[in-house]
């Protein structure tokens, strides 16, 4: 069965960037479309986009001018960037396979 | 985007009892290949949220038979046929058919 573990950077200042990556056990990167979503309070859940394992992205419009997705088959792995970070995005951020199953979260807190 | 709306906002339930949950999209959620891509989550305490129904009345693997979804168009219900004490937590409704992917603002199940 696959597992997703996701790791990144849980406090950062306003302005910094926030970097996730999400690890898949059990399976393979290739061949399926891998997501990112958040939860807040404030919002409720927001997906914030998604990749292929062919690298094409389609990133939520909300998002759009400060979210990076990138895979490393490779490493088989996937990644989440975004930039100019501010307390709006003090969130749990979830990666997902698709949209069936998600990794387990990783706090992120914007403060200065 | 598409906004769902779920109702009741919570429900407390008797172990046994049934229970419903309704979500309504602001479009129909009917996609141009034939699929209805409107799906359900569990998201128990400290937990991330979990696949429940997918393409509006599949139940996802592991998810127990006592949980079936319903509907069309814009008009979509999760029933419970007996509230078991490990169904307690937030459920959510998420549309896939148009994008960004949108989510319901959640419906609070506890145990009367």
């Amino acid at each position: 069965q696959v597992q997703l573990q996701q790791w990144g950077a849980g406090l950062l200042k306003p302005s910094e960037t926030l970097s996730l990556t999400c690890a898949v056990y059990g399976g393979s990167v290739s061949g399926r479309s891998w997501s990112w979503i958040r939860q807040s309070p404030e919002k409720g859940l927001e997906w914030i986009g998604d990749i292929s394992y062919s690298d094409i992205t389609t990133y939520n419009p909300s998002f759009k001018s400060r979210v990076a997705m990138s895979v490393d088959t490779s490493k088989n792995h996937f990644s989440l960037n975004l930039t100019s970070v501010t307390a709006a995005d003090t969130a749990m951020y979830y990666c997902a396979r698709g949209v069936q199953q998600w990794g387990q979260g990783v706090l992120v807190t914007v403060s200065s | 985007d598409i906004v769902m709306t779920q109702t009741p906002p919570s429900l407390s339930v008797t172990l046994g009892q049934p229970a419903s949950i309704s979500c309504k999209s602001s479009q129909s959620l009917l996609h141009s290949d034939g699929k209805t891509y409107f799906f359900w989550y569990l998201q128990r305490p400290g937990q991330a949220p979990q696949l429940l129904i997918y393409e509006v009345s599949s139940r996802f693997s592991g998810a127990p038979d006592r949980f079936s979804g319903s509907g069309s168009g814009t008009d979509f219900t999760l029933k419970i046929s007996r509230v078991e004490a490990e169904d307690i937590g937030l459920y959510y409704c998420m549309q896939g058919t148009h994008l960004p992917i949108t989510f319901g603002q959640g419906t609070r199940l506890d145990i009367k």
